[in-house]
C-alpha cells in the first residue's frame, strides 16, 4: 500500500546542535504536512507544503518539499529543549485523500 | 480557533464492556473526521474516515463491528469500542477537517483518549 517512510526514528542532540528528519514516498504526493507531538500530547499541525521545491521557514524550522514531490525534510537550527517531541510528516497521494503518517522522529535535546 | 475536543481523556474498563469516545469540533464545522490509533512510541494508524450523514470508511484490517463510528452532525463523531479486550488498550485520537475555508486541507487533532482495558 501507499507508505510514507521517515528517518531517523530517534535523534539525540546536544542543545544548540542542528536536527533534520526526512520523509520519503515512493509515489508523488499532492501535499505534505508536518506535525509535532510533545510527550503525552497530541499531534499539532506545523505546516503544509504543496508546491514542487517549496521551502518554508518558521523561525528556526525550515521545511522543504522535493522537486519531484516525493520527499520532504524538516530542519531545526540550534535546537532548544523546547523542541523535544516527535515530529511526524504526513502525506496525501491525491487531493482530498487520506493523510498517511510517517513513523515519526523522536527528538531529545540534552541541555 | 480550530479546536477539537475529545471525551473522555482517559477511561479504564473491564474486559467485555463497551466504551464510547466523543470527538467534537468546537468552533468549526467538519464534514470529515478521522479516527486514529496510536501505540506507545509509534505512529498514528488511521482506523476510519467518518463523513457526516454517511457510513464511515474503514481501513483494511479494522473491524467495523468492533469499532462503531457515528458521525451524527457536522461537529460530532463518536467511536464505540464494543466488547473491549486488553489488546484494544491504546491511545485513540480523532481529527477533524474544516468544511471550508483556508484551513480546508489541515487536520486538527483532539487531545486523545487513553483506553485501558483490564
Amino acid at each position: 500500500g501507499q507508505q510514507v517512510m521517515q528517518i531517523p526514528q530517534y535523534q539525540h542532540v546536544q542543545e544548540g546542535e542542528d536536527f533534520t528528519t526526512y520523509c520519503n514516498s515512493s509515489t508523488t504526493l499532492s501535499n505534505i504536512q508536518w506535525y509535532k507531538q510533545r510527550p503525552g500530547g497530541h499531534p499539532v499541525f506545523l505546516i503544509q507544503l504543496v508546491k514542487s521545491g517549496e521551502v518554508k521557514k518558521q523561525k528556526r524550522l525550515t521545511f522543504q518539499f522535493g522537486e519531484a514531490k516525493k520527499n520532504s525534510s524538516l530542519h531545526i537550527t540550534a535546537t532548544q529543549t523546547t523542541d523535544v517531541g516527535t515530529y511526524f510528516c504526513a502525506g496525501k497521494h491525491n487531493q482530498g485523500g487520506k493523510l498517511i503518517f510517517g513513523q515519526g522522529t523522536e527528538l531529545s535535546v540534552k541541555p | 480557533g480550530a479546536v477539537v475536543s475529545q471525551h473522555p481523556s482517559r477511561v479504564i474498563c473491564k474486559s467485555g464492556t463497551s466504551v464510547k469516545i466523543e470527538c467534537r469540533s468546537l468552533d468549526f464545522q467538519a464534514t470529515t473526521m478521522f479516527w486514529y490509533r496510536q501505540f506507545p512510541k509509534k505512529s498514528l494508524m488511521l482506523m476510519a474516515t467518518s463523513n457526516e450523514g454517511s457510513k464511515a470508511t474503514y481501513e483494511q484490517g479494522v473491524e467495523k463491528d468492533k469499532f462503531l463510528i457515528n458521525h451524527a452532525s457536522l461537529t460530532l463523531s463518536t467511536l464505540t469500542v464494543t466488547s473491549a479486550h486488553p489488546e484494544d488498550s491504546s491511545f485513540y485520537i480523532c481529527s477533524a477537517r474544516p468544511r471550508q475555508g483556508a484551513s480546508y486541507n489541515e487536520q486538527f487533532f483532539g487531545p486523545g483518549t487513553r483506553l485501558t482495558v483490564l
